[in-house]
């Protein structure tokens, strides 16, 4: 199995402050078809998990600019350019190009 | 809109079954591999079961391999999870996921599964 190491795993941030949260797989993520499917979720308390990111950079519809994703291969990178209140939560990298599909363990976003 | 409602959850004792239901909506279900996902209380996401189009491919997390068995309706647009010899370590909210070719887009509200006696 692929497994999916975060770093931090908890970040007190500042508001207006950027955030940036790493995310490092144990083999390449290239899949055959030549796509990366590396994902990000968060999953603010209480509720499920909603996709921000998908195939590394690509923002899904309605997430807003100031979060960006980068990276290739095994090393990945999940940046917030000015953390708001409604960042707060939990963040997960997520691998989709092999079964079985898996997760990385979460960091915590709060506020300082 | 799609949806994807997952029910059936509920308190179970260790050692006994629960089948889980997930009714989808708004898209044509027999196109897609639906997955099962998990997250105990408190903790992170886990990939637990999937299927492929028309049930001929089903594959299982080790954790669970041997006691769960993943299936689906497509006339009825209804996936399951049946659920035997549960233990504690089971006891989880279940999320039934579309696959988008290598990520997730729609979470239910997921069926919390506990065990306990």
């Amino acid at each position: 199995d692929i497994v999916m190491t975060q770093t931090p795993l908890s970040s007190p941030v500042t508001l207006g402050q950027p955030a940036s949260i790493s995310c490092r797989s144990s083999q390449s993520l290239v899949h055959s078809d030549g796509n990366t499917y590396l994902s990000w979720l968060h999953q603010r308390p209480g509720l499920p998990p909603r996709l921000l990111i998908y195939k590394i950079s690509n923002r899904f519809s309605g997430v807003p600019d100031r979060f960006s994703g980068s990276g290739a291969g095994t090393d990945f990178t999940l940046k917030i350019s000015r953390v708001e209140a409604e960042d707060v939560g939990v963040y997960y990298c997520m691998q989709g190009t092999q079964l079985p599909w898996t997760f990385g363990q979460g960091t915590k976003v709060e506020i300082k | 809109e799609v949806q994807l409602v997952e029910s059936g959850g509920g308190l179970v004792q260790p050692g006994g079954s629960l089948r889980l239901s997930c009714s989808a909506s708004g898209f044509t279900f027999s196109s897609y591999w639906i997955h099962w996902v998990r997250q105990a209380p408190g903790k992170g996401l886990v990939w637990v079961s999937v299927i492929n189009t028309d049930g001929s491919f089903t594959a299982y997390a080790d954790s669970v391999k041997g006691r769960f068995t993943i299936s689906r309706d497509n006339a009825q647009n209804t996936l399951y999870l049946q659920m035997n010899s549960l233990t504690a370590e089971d006891t989880a909210v279940y999320y039934c996921l579309r696959g988008e070719g290598g990520y997730y887009v729609y979470w239910g509200q997921g069926t919390l599964v506990t065990v306990s006696s």
